[in-house]
């Protein structure tokens, strides 16, 4: 079975300041493993995503994530925030033959001006 | 327009009724999928379809079943709703064999069971 964990319900930073939301994962095989985001009132929307390849892989809005198999993480960064990155985060894993995701919990990221 | 609509965005009900919520797709996806939201739990999967003939329970199906009217055709329905199921629901899609292993999200529905 898979499993998402992601490392605190809510995170808090000032614009400007580094942004990184935690997520280990548990998987029996090598994971497919995404990150979505979710604004206000919407649906959610990919960021990112690792499949096979390289481990560092960029995503929309100057997000990124590196997939680090010896410690199952797959944590979510970006050097700047900006109040408009205000929203719920969620990290996923798909196992590659059963086609369906494993969601975490949420993060929500906070932005001070 | 959007590729993945959700009918309706809201609806309040009351204990008891029957409820049906619809999902259609303009992205020609094979694989469709229902979810609920709750705060602070994240998104659990209630039912997910591969193609017309073919349904699957997901964690949390009871209470609820599927109709697979058409490939592009998802329908969601609470034969007797009770308040516990009061959510956000979100429809997926995803591509078959063929397509990346991502999901694409309906804009979700809002269901309040009074």
């Amino acid at each position: 079975a898979q499993s998402v964990t992601q490392l605190g319900s809510h995170v808090s930073v000032s614009e400007g300041a580094l942004v990184l939301l935690r997520c280990n994962y548990s998987s029996s095989v090598p994971p497919y493993l995404f990150w979505y985001v979710q604004y206000p009132n919407q649906g959610l929307q990919l960021l990112l995503k690792y499949t096979t390849g390289a481990t560092l892989v960029k995503g929309i809005n100057g997000f990124e994530a590196e997939f680090k198999k010896s410690e199952t993480s797959f944590h979510l960064t970006k050097p700047s925030a900006h109040m408009s990155d205000a929203a719920e985060y969620f990290c996923a894993v798909s196992d590659r033959g059963y086609s369906t995701l494993t969601f975490g919990k949420g993060t929500m990221l906070l932005v001070s001006p | 327009d959007a590729d993945v609509t959700q009918t309706p965005r809201n609806r309040i009900t009351k204990t008891g009724k029957r409820i049906m919520l619809e999902c259609s797709q303009t992205k020609g996806h094979d694989r469709m999928y229902w979810y609920r939201q709750d705060p602070g739990l994240g998104l659990r999967l209630i039912y997910y379809s591969f193609d017309v003939k073919d349904i699957n329970k997901g964690e949390i199906s009871d209470g609820y079943s599927v109709s697979r009217q058409a490939q592009a055709k998802f329908s969601l329905s609470l034969e007797s709703a009770i308040p516990n199921q009061t959510a956000l629901y979100f429809c997926a899609t995803r591509g078959g064999t063929s397509g990346g292993p991502e999901q694409f999200f309906g804009p979700g529905t809002r269901l309040t069971v009074l």
